[in-house]
């Protein structure tokens, strides 16, 4: 059975930094794309980030580029997001969620995580 | 702002049809591009409805049906039933920007 399990979110005081976590079971974490999508109070689904399988293609939205980075650590079937300069903009359930290859472009995400709550204070 | 626009709610009484549409663009659902469904209940994990415009995953009830035409896509909850009521979102790809994955607006499912 596949298992996506975030940790690492909390309340933070906006300006400072923080890593989310995705532990991975159930399927060869290795052989496949990685995202991160967020979901803020009141908005829809806003996708963040992508890794490919072996860690050396990302792509990151524009709206936080310079400031969040997605890397993974295959050999610990875990995914991470590195938040700096947190904003209360930033507020949100982040959930990691698998792609169906091993690439970053295009696609599905055919399974998700239950997401960990980020709130920024200001 | 979303290239994929969807309405922002629809409702329906138990066992009615209800259809969500999903309008895009010739850089992303007129281009070709495959377009997908999830589900939605705010605090779980979001669920894969549908997949490569018409395609339901193992387990996901045959109430559920999509469609693509032009630049637009549609899903169908026939037979609607209480625990329907979520959020849903279409996804796809676009060519005019650099992210791999756009979602829809989104679209809150009522059961009335």
């Amino acid at each position: 059975e596949v298992q996506l399990v975030e940790s690492g979110g909390g309340l933070i005081q906006s300006g400072r930094s923080l890593r989310l976590s995705c532990a991975a079971s159930g399927f060869a974490f290795e052989n496949y794309a990685m995202h991160w999508v967020r979901r803020a109070p009141e908005k829809g689904l806003e996708w963040v980030s992508s890794i490919n399988s072996n860690g050396f293609s990302v792509a990151t939205a524009h709206s936080v580029k310079g400031r969040f980075t997605i890397s993974r650590d295959n050999a610990k079937n875990t995914l991470y997001l590195q938040i700096n300069g947190l904003g209360v903009e930033d507020t949100a359930f982040y959930y990691c969620a698998k792609g169906t290859n091993d690439v970053v472009e295009a696609g599905f995400l055919d399974y998700w995580g239950q997401g960990t709550l980020l709130s920024v204070s200001s | 702002q979303s290239v994929l626009t969807q309405p922002p709610s629809v409702s329906g009484a138990p066992g009615r049809r209800v259809t969500i549409s999903c309008t895009g663009s010739n850089s992303n659902i007129g281009a070709g591009h495959d377009v997908h469904w999830y589900q939605h209940l705010p605090g779980t994990a979001p669920k894969l409805l549908i997949y490569s415009n018409t395609n339901r995953p193992s387990g996901v009830p045959d109430r559920f049906s999509a469609s693509k035409s032009g630049t637009s896509a549609s899903l169908a909850i026939t037979g609607l039933q209480t625990e329907d009521e979520a959020d849903y979102y279409c996804q796809s790809y676009d060519s005019s920007l650099t992210s791999p994955f756009v979602f829809g607006t989104g679209t809150r499912v009522t059961v009335l």
